[in-house]
């Protein structure tokens, strides 16, 4: 595929579960970015990967927020005991290099519901 | 405090019109500024970036304008097509990012273009 392409499109999940989101990005791609958006809201950062490299995890809001890239191409985030608040949209993006300016492309996102 | 807010929240415009959405941002030092397009159920899509030495820039049927010293941006678009509607972010580099891409995204404009 052309583009970022992320799984499931869709998650409903029960208070407690545990859930995992793929992220594929477009191949070659150095860079891998996680962001959070919350309804009517921009989207925001959670985690950065360079390669296999977790570079940056400020983001991520608790420690039940998970990420890995152990191939340095496909990453997976997993949400363990999910709650409420976990309920948004997680969008995947991926830039060809690393540094300031390169363009992010980003996936459609996995809307994630938490019941 | 968000560090980079948006104006109006929603707007809806008649097709064929022009309109202009605000940004302000307090991020310091700034590194660039971009605007993405962001449809509803899709990842955003990057329509212009700016570097501080830049005050204009254009894509087609969108404009976008940069004052650093007041740290204010618009998005002009004109001629306005039924395919606009979407909302608009207005993104900021992190500048204490470490070297990567790390974006600080405003809460956007939803824009409904009706016929």
């Amino acid at each position: 595929g052309a583009g970022v392409s992320q799984s499931p499109r869709y998650k409903v999940a029960k208070r407690g579960q545990d859930v995992a989101l793929r992220c594929d990005p477009i191949s070659g791609h150095v860079s891998l970015f996680w962001y959070q958006q919350a309804l009517g809201q921009g989207p925001e950062f959670l985690t950065y990967f360079q390669n296999e490299a977790q570079l940056d995890k400020s983001g991520l809001p608790s420690d039940r927020f998970f990420a890995e890239r152990p191939e340095g191409s496909v990453s997976t985030l997993k949400i363990q005991r999910t709650q409420q608040e976990d309920s948004a949209v997680y969008l995947c993006a991926s830039s060809p290099v690393a540094g300031v300016g390169n363009e992010q492309f980003f996936g459609p996102g996995t809307r994630l519901t938490v019941l | 405090k968000n560090q980079v807010e948006q104006s109006p929240q929603s707007l809806i415009i008649l097709e064929g019109k022009n309109c202009t959405l605000q940004c302000n941002y307090t991020v310091s030092p700034f590194s660039n500024l971009r605007w993405y397009k962001q449809d509803t159920g899709r990842g955003p899509v990057s329509l212009t970036i700016m570097t501080f030495s830049e005050n204009t820039k254009s894509n087609g049927r969108y404009t976008a304008t940069l004052d650093a010293d007041t740290k204010q941006s618009s998005l002009h678009i004109t001629a306005s097509q039924l395919s606009d509607s979407a909302s608009y972010i207005c993104v900021v580099t992190d500048p204490f990012s470490g070297g990567y891409n790390k974006l600080i995204f405003g809460a956007g404009t939803r824009l409904a273009v009706h016929p």
